[in-house]
């Protein structure tokens, strides 16, 4: 099956920094989600990019999918982006394949 | 309603014991799903619907683990005889067709004793 991976699987920032969180995979995918997933565990749609850039805000993703792989750029961090962002695709069928995650923490 | 919502949000049983978790998807969304996340790891799938049928179980990690949609909608997932390796959060999502933007409920966090 399809391999997802994330980097890097810990971040730590500082409030108004920038960062950049990389999400590969092993195989050509029907479509790509980035999901924030909150204190409580809520899992939240960033993103739905199987190719391309889009941008909401201060979050912005790049999906390059003849080379298999996406960015998901978060800038002027806020203390409210902490959680766990993951990377998640379809490959052939129904399933969703999630990555591990890369874990944020933005200190104040 | 407005989101996927799931009930009941915490659930702690002992084991040995029967549970059902229940998930009610964005109206008209046909297509349903569950996960299971365990600590510190990405949700791992187990069950897809596209309306009342069971269209990939293939995750479901034992025959203690069933799921249903009589009606299409709501789906009720059922775990038998319930072992301490089945606590985990349990996470359902549905979305408008199997290639649809999937929203995820708020989960069900397990815990058995």
């Amino acid at each position: 099956g399809i391999q997802v991976e994330q980097s890097p699987p810990d971040l730590i920032l500082q409030e108004g920094a920038n960062s950049t969180l990389r999400c590969n995979f092993s195989d050509s995918v029907n479509n790509l989600q980035w999901f924030h997933q909150n204190p409580w565990g809520q899992l939240i749609n960033l993103f739905y990019i199987p190719s391309g850039t889009k941008q909401n805000g201060r979050l912005s993703a790049t999906t390059v999918a003849t080379e298999r792989y996406s960015l998901l750029y978060i800038s002027s961090s806020q203390t409210t982006d902490s959680g766990v962002y993951f990377c998640a695709v379809d490959g052939g069928g129904f399933k969703t394949i999630f990555g591990a995650g890369t874990r944020l923490f933005v200190k104040a | 309603g407005a989101g996927v919502s799931q009930t009941p949000s915490n659930k702690v049983t002992e084991k040995g014991k029967y549970v059902e978790l229940r998930c009610d998807p964005i109206s008209g969304h046909t297509a349903l799903y569950w996960y299971r996340q365990s600590l510190g790891q990405g949700p791992e799938f187990l069950i897809y619907f596209q309306g009342t049928g069971a269209a990939d179980d293939s995750g479901l990690p034992n025959d203690r683990f069933f799921a249903v949609r009589p009606e299409g909608s709501v789906s009720t997932l059922k775990i038998q005889r319930t072992e301490r390796g089945d606590s985990a959060m349990y996470l359902c999502a549905s979305s408008f067709g199997k290639t649809g933007l999937k929203y995820f409920g708020p989960g069900t966090r397990l815990t058995v004793t």
